[in-house]
């Protein structure tokens, strides 16, 4: 079955230090692959998302992520985190083409940066 | 330019009772999508507008769940009658095509 992983469901991090948020897919074909962050009682925010090109994708906040094929990874960066970084972070994948697509979720990854 | 907006932002109503949730898309756009996240689960996909039409429904968990979309604008999601399991954030997404969706703050169910 086509999908995506995120093996952890905590990241915890010092404020200053980088952060990887990892998440690996399963899809056959050319994935496209993106990044949502979910802020506290608020809606999912688009971050990035890689369709072809730079394997490395630059997005908001000053997040960027990382396509490796070889390893079927889409892993989220970040060089130095922000306490307000701190939010639930979910990868994603499209499914389908044409007129008839939608974004399969992984599990989500709670990232808490302690100051 | 309005995001899209859902409404209510909460609802708790007790088992056996209908709940109906609402979800007005960026203007413009066609595509409207319904999806849940339910006890810090993954957020699944429940199905799919195109305009009016329903292009995918393949996600609705059974047929207590019913959505309609009328005249390819709102849509709205009921649930009738409602149980114990259907408790989560319900989403509401829409995009223009291309595949970034944009998504709205979701509207919380609690079923007592």
């Amino acid at each position: 079955a086509q999908s995506v992983a995120q093996p952890e469901d905590q990241v915890n991090v010092a404020e200053g230090n980088p952060l990887t948020v990892k998440c690996t897919y399963s899809v056959s074909g050319n994935p496209y692959l993106f990044w949502y962050v979910q802020y506290p009682n608020r809606g999912l925010q688009f971050l990035l998302k890689y369709i072809t090109g730079d394997n490395l994708v630059k997005g908001s906040y000053g997040f960027e992520a990382e396509f490796n094929k070889s390893q079927t990874s889409f892993h989220l960066k970040k060089p130095s985190a922000l306490v307000s970084d701190s939010a639930l972070y979910f990868c994603a994948v499209i499914l389908g083409m044409g007129s008839s697509y939608k974004l399969i979720f992984g599990s989500g990854t709670r990232l808490l940066v302690r100051p | 330019e309005a995001g899209v907006t859902q409404f209510p932002s909460h609802s708790v109503i007790e088992k056996g009772q209908t709940v109906t949730l609402r979800c007005d898309p960026i203007s413009g756009h066609d595509n409207l999508y319904w999806y849940r996240r339910v006890m810090g689960k993954e957020i699944k996909f429940l199905l799919h507008f195109v305009k009016e039409s329903k292009q995918d429904e393949s996600g609705m968990p059974n047929n207590r769940f019913l959505a309609e979309r009328t005249g390819g604008t709102y849509s709205t999601l009921k649930v009738q009658p409602a149980e114990l399991e259907d408790s989560g954030v319900y989403f509401c997404a829409s995009s223009p095509g291309g595949g970034e969706l944009f998504f709205g703050e979701g509207s919380r169910l609690t079923v007592l």
